[in-house]
């Protein structure tokens, strides 16, 4: 069965550096989503993109953070300068159409920002 | 506010009993609900959602728009219920808004 794969599955960087997550979304998807969780903390949502362009978006997303579909497989989340508060479990997800239809979630990465 | 709120981080009950996890919602349309799962070391996955009305492995969660609940419930526990679940509710944006989730642990 096709699967949202991550990578990597855990990222240690500096604070200040930019750093890139990817996504390969399952692949007759055409929505793509990124979804964050601190440590303990609730889900949020971050960001959705389709037809080459972002959908929606949340406050925490803000110009640190960017969405990209490079190529026609890869989906990646780039936070330009990292902080500490960007530490967290990151996690994208694909779906074959928008809104109410089913997401289907990678196994996310995890980032530590020091 | 949109708010998703489950009032129980920790839900422990024994194998065969009934389950009831709470979920509390705040929003000023018509919701769509849904709830998530997430098994020890394995992805996030849906369980339900509301527009659907399904059964999946023997949970059901009614809407109670009275209450603005939408509590998953199953008749009788299995050890493999055992996981981490979060209800969601979609918003106008088509934006995710997520509990906090509710870890049940199902004891033998």
């Amino acid at each position: 069965e096709p699967e949202v794969t991550q990578t990597p599955s855990h990222q240690v960087t500096q604070m200040g550096q930019e750093v890139i997550l990817r996504c390969v979304p399952i692949s007759n998807h055409l929505y793509f989503y990124w979804y964050r969780q601190i440590l303990g903390q609730k889900v949020e949502f971050l960001v959705s993109f389709y037809n080459n362009e972002i959908s929606e978006k949340s406050e925490i997303f803000d110009d640190q953070f960017s969405v990209e579909r490079p190529d026609g497989s890869n989906f990646t989340l780039k936070i330009r300068s990292t902080k500490l508060e960007d530490s967290a479990m990151y996690f994208c997800a694909s779906s074959t159409q928008g809104t109410t239809y089913e997401q289907y979630f990678g196994p996310g990465t995890r980032l530590t920002v020091t | 506010a949109q708010r998703v709120t489950q009032p129980e981080k920790l839900l422990s009950v024994f194998k065969g009993a009934p389950v009831e996890l709470k979920c509390n919602y705040s929003y000023s349309g018509s919701p769509e609900l849904f709830w998530y799962v997430q098994y020890s070391r394995q992805r996030l996955q849906l369980l339900l959602r509301h527009i659907s009305r399904e059964s999946i492995k023997g949970f059901t969660a009614d809407l109670n728009k009275g209450e603005t609940s939408f509590h998953l419930k199953k008749p009788f526990a299995q050890e493999e219920d055992s996981a981490m679940y979060y209800c969601a509710l979609m918003d106008s944006n088509y934006q995710l808004i997520w509990g906090a989730g509710t870890k049940l642990i199902i004891k033998p």
